[in-house]
């Protein structure tokens, strides 16, 4: 296991289409987070998982933004009916409780058009 | 609200030289500080971290200082050397390690002149 991996590394989208993002966290880890990450802008927090469980969600996450990590392994980000301000670079981060720092995947640049 | 800050956008230091890179914060419930490295088309790399019960953390070229009462944190480099040139990013966590969430600031462009 490399580290944390994302797919895909770039999606353009129409607006108003669907998109849908993977993460897979490194193995051991529990916890998996979210952030997005605009031009000029450092990553915003979106929402993070514990296992299974969704511990928080930023206000940043409106309805049309859904997380899941179904199994506490992997996770997908879907944004529905995209927007033009949803074009961003969006991370995935994992750690593993009290014990090591986030590490970050290399992310998914989203265009919308 | 920008609870971290890094007011310069932008850095140049020479190689060889001491580059420090500032970073304040006005939340007084964060208690990890972590600073993070980014290349273009890459996410962050964790590059070193200082919990607030210390004033100091050192690891190889890399040096993380904290004044909690004045909310103030920064990253020294020495010797600074060409690889190093990327994008810093100052990051705070109420929390041990940042295992919640990570507040970033908006980064400062570090490049170091050969």
């Amino acid at each position: 296991d490399t580290g944390v991996s994302q797919d895909p590394r770039h999606k353009i989208t129409k607006r108003g289409q669907n998109v849908t993002f993977r993460c897979d966290p490194i193995s051991e880890h529990n916890r998996l987070y979210w952030y997005r990450q605009t031009l000029g802008q450092g990553p915003e927090f979106l929402t993070y998982f514990q296992n299974e469980a969704q511990l928080e969600k930023s206000r940043l996450l409106s309805d049309r933004f859904s997380a899941e990590r179904p199994k506490g392994s992997f996770s997908t980000l879907e944004i529905q009916r995209t927007e033009q301000g949803d074009s961003a670079m969006y991370l995935c981060a994992s750690s593993f409780d009290g014990n090591t720092e986030a590490f970050f995947g290399q992310g998914t640049r989203l265009t919308v058009v | 609200d920008q609870q971290v800050k890094q007011n310069s956008p932008s850095l140049s230091v020479q190689e060889g030289r001491i580059s420090i890179l500032n970073c304040d914060y006005t939340n007084s419930m964060f208690d990890y500080f972590l600073w993070y490295k980014k290349y273009p088309a890459e996410g962050p790399t964790f590059l070193i971290s200082i919990s607030s019960i210390k004033d100091k953390n050192e690891d190889g070229r890399f040096t993380v200082f904290l004044n909690k009462s004045a909310k103030h944190l920064s990253l020294h480099i020495v010797p600074s050397q060409p690889g190093d040139s990327a994008v810093y990013f100052c990051a705070a966590s109420p929390d041990n390690f940042g295992n919640e969430k990570l507040t970033f600031g908006t980064g400062t462009r570090l490049t170091i002149i050969p």
